[in-house]
């Protein structure tokens, strides 16, 4: 079974960078797996953050970008705001049709 | 601006059905693929389904596989989600989402489904 991994938790400093990640449980993550991020506030639907591994949704700052660090996909957040603090998600896409999300990472800027 | 409204949910017993329905607007519907994405409460985001602009092709979760299907009314700009044979663990927000070929674009606001005796 396909599993998604992703930190549970992560702390940032205001004005500070962090990176969150995104792996398979077996195998490395790709292009190939179009790996896309995603932000949610409580009670709030998802915000497309990035697509494709690198690209910015319309209307997200440059703050916020996407890579391949190694075997997984990343998110990197550079100069952190208050409002950064949310719970991020992760989705690769496994052929077939078949997306498979990560467990989601909350993210605390203090 | 691209609006997608969901309606239908509520509570049902176990093996009950429900039909979600999501109103898209500010967008060519018909030229579009489209996702259901659902959230249990407290919990992360899971994949549902995928429907091709034209329903050529379409794809589920194991997890909902035989029990679900997706279906969309180019003619009223709607997607459809009929869910059946319903289990406690199907509980969630079910989010409509525009998807924009190997990603996942706009999303609506939600509509609850809870499942309980």
């Amino acid at each position: 079974q396909t599993v998604v991994t992703q930190e549970p938790s992560f702390s940032v400093s205001p004005g500070g960078t962090v990176t969150l990640t995104c792996g398979l449980n077996s195998g490395s993550v790709s292009t190939s797996n179009y790996p896309s991020w995603y932000q949610q506030t409580p009670g709030q639907a998802p915000h497309t953050l990035i697509y494709s591994t690198n690209t910015r949704s319309s209307g997200v700052p440059d703050r916020f970008s996407g890579s391949i660090l190694g075997n997984k996909a990343a998110l990197t957040i550079t100069g952190a705001q208050a409002d950064d603090e949310s719970d991020y998600y992760c989705v690769l896409y496994m052929g077939s049709g078949i997306w498979v999300f990560g467990g989601g990472t909350k993210l605390t800027v203090l | 601006q691209v609006q997608l409204v969901e309606s239908g949910g509520g509570v049902v017993q176990p093996g009950g059905s429900l039909r979600l329905s999501c109103a898209a607007s500010g967008f060519t519907f018909s030229n579009n693929n489209m996702d259901w994405v659902r959230q249990a409460p407290g919990k992360g985001l899971e994949w549902v389904a995928f429907i091709y602009y034209d329903e050529s092709r379409i794809f589920y979760a194991d997890s909902v596989k035989g029990r679900f299907t997706i279906s969309r009314d180019n003619s009223r700009n709607t997607l459809y989600l009929q869910v059946n044979s319903l289990r406690v663990e199907d509980t969630a927000v079910y989010y409509c989402v525009k998807d924009r070929g190997y990603a996942f674009d706009m999303w609506g606001q939600g509509t609850m489904v809870t499942v309980s005796s």
